[in-house]
């Protein structure tokens, strides 16, 4: 069992869907952060959130920390191909930084 | 100008060689990191070290070993290269150690024979 869990692991859907990208933990984290990688890069950090029940929104990804600061979850509304890649959460619950096992995402045009 | 930079962009060795990676930040960042990306996509963390500390994840064999000759540079060294070693290495850094944003390389990719 890893630290952070994230579900699903693979997604496949047309583009104009909507999905939602879950990560959880059973420990606590003061920030968790949302990184994308896309194929034959290297992951580039999405977002930040800090505050338990804090929303932040950037363009179509809306990205929630639970209120108990274990768990986040990523809402991709209207899916474009260009969102394709690997979705990653992260953060260091102590002085070690984990990264989530990864959810990777495919929009198909 | 690249952020983080690594060298070589693919690796591939015989099993037993040691080999060397190469990374750089021009960011000016006091920590550096690096990765293993393995087939399943889960990224794990070997190394990160800032000037007054190295933090060593402690499932990294002792056959791997990162040198910094200086604040800029993370130097990743593997000896008696394994078939398992085979994977995606990353180099990172951060402004500090403390879950800041973190600014990846673009990835070596290593298959060992």
């Amino acid at each position: 069992t890893q630290l952070l869990e994230q579900s699903p692991q693979f997604l496949s859907i047309q583009e104009g869907e909507n999905l939602t990208v879950y990560c959880n933990s059973s420990s606590v984290f003061s920030s968790l952060q949302w990184y994308r990688q896309e194929p034959g890069e290297g992951p580039v950090l999405l977002v930040t959130v800090v505050t338990g029940g804090e929303v932040k929104k950037l363009k179509r990804l809306t990205f929630q920390f639970g209120d108990a600061r274990k768990d986040s979850s990523l809402h991709i509304t209207a899916a474009q191909p260009g969102d394709t890649g690997l979705y990653l959460c992260a953060g260091a619950p102590g002085n070690q930084f984990y990264f989530g096992t990864g959810t990777s995402l495919t929009v198909i045009p | 100008d690249t952020a983080v930079s690594q060298t070589p962009k693919y690796l591939v060795t015989q099993m037993g060689n040691d080999k060397s990676i190469k990374c750089e930040q021009n960011l000016g960042h006091d920590t550096m990191y690096w990765y293993k990306q393995d087939s399943k996509k889960f990224l794990k963390i070997m190394f990160s070290y800032n000037n007054k500390e190295l933090i060593i994840n402690e499932t990294v064999p002792n056959r791997f070993s990162p040198k910094s000759p200086d604040k800029a540079h993370l130097n990743l060294h593997i000896n008696s290269l394994e078939l398992g070693d085979s994977a995606v290495y990353f180099c990172a850094s951060s402004q500090d150690s403390g879950g800041e944003t973190q600014y990846f390389g673009p990835g070596t990719r290593l298959l060992v024979l």
